[in-house]
């Protein structure tokens, strides 16, 4: 079993759509979990960033953690043209750690 | 502006030929890192660097080499490309330590094609 697991997609939405993205993973060692955005042609961004179990909120997007269950999903409300892109998940063991990056998904927002 | 940046963005090379690809980051950041992305295999970690002239494997370092004499460039050298080297690279930087605790910010890619 890989250490991240990330469905490869592609997933094609309408405009407006809930949008849940999700990995699973099997290092219970696993602290630091983050996703990144990756337009064509451009270098992964950082979307969102949790430590540990729990939710985060940044607009549009939610970020949780169920360590518990070894996943981690990302959820897109109102999903927009402009969220067409590549979504990665990466996890980390501890501060000094790498990270560990999932296969990503594009996701395809239509208008 | 704050920003990584890699050279050449795109490279067409033969068998054998030493390249060198640099990577230069403007943020004084500590945490330098090269990671390669292929179609179903996704980002993997070449190699990385916690400070100057200190730098360590990742995942798949084979046929890679690094070096890191100043804190702000991190080249990447092959010295005799192979086809399995035809790849996306991105060259990535982070201001602390470690990867896993802050941003890393990514340079554009180079698209490396070895024939």
């Amino acid at each position: 079993q890989k250490e991240v697991e990330q469905d490869p997609g592609p997933l094609s939405v309408p405009e407006g759509a809930i949008v849940s993205l999700n990995c699973t993973y099997s290092n219970s060692a696993f602290q630091y979990f983050m996703w990144y955005r990756q337009y064509s042609r451009k270098g992964p961004e950082l979307l969102m960033y949790t430590y540990s179990s729990g939710n985060k909120e940044d607009g549009r997007f939610t970020a949780q953690v169920d360590k518990s269950s070894k996943y981690i999903s990302l959820f897109i409300r109102d999903s927009q043209p402009s969220d067409s892109a590549t979504y990665l998940c990466a996890m980390g063991r501890g501060a000094n750690s790498k990270l560990t990056f999932g296969k990503g998904i594009t996701l395809s927002v239509r208008p | 502006e704050a920003q990584v940046t890699q050279n050449p963005r795109y490279l067409i090379t033969v068998t054998g030929k030493k390249l060198t690809v640099t990577c230069s980051q403007n943020m004084n950041h500590e945490y330098m890192s090269w990671y390669r992305q292929d179609p179903g295999l996704g980002l993997r970690q070449i190699y990385y660097s916690m400070n100057v002239e200190v730098t360590d494997k990742g995942d798949v370092p084979e046929g890679y080499k690094v070096s890191r004499k100043e804190k702000r460039n991190f080249p990447l050298i092959l010295e005799s490309p192979s086809p399995n080297q035809t790849s996306l690279y991105f060259c990535a930087s982070s201001p602390l330590r470690g990867a896993s605790t802050d941003t890393q910010y990514f340079g554009p890619g180079t698209r490396l094609t070895v024939l």
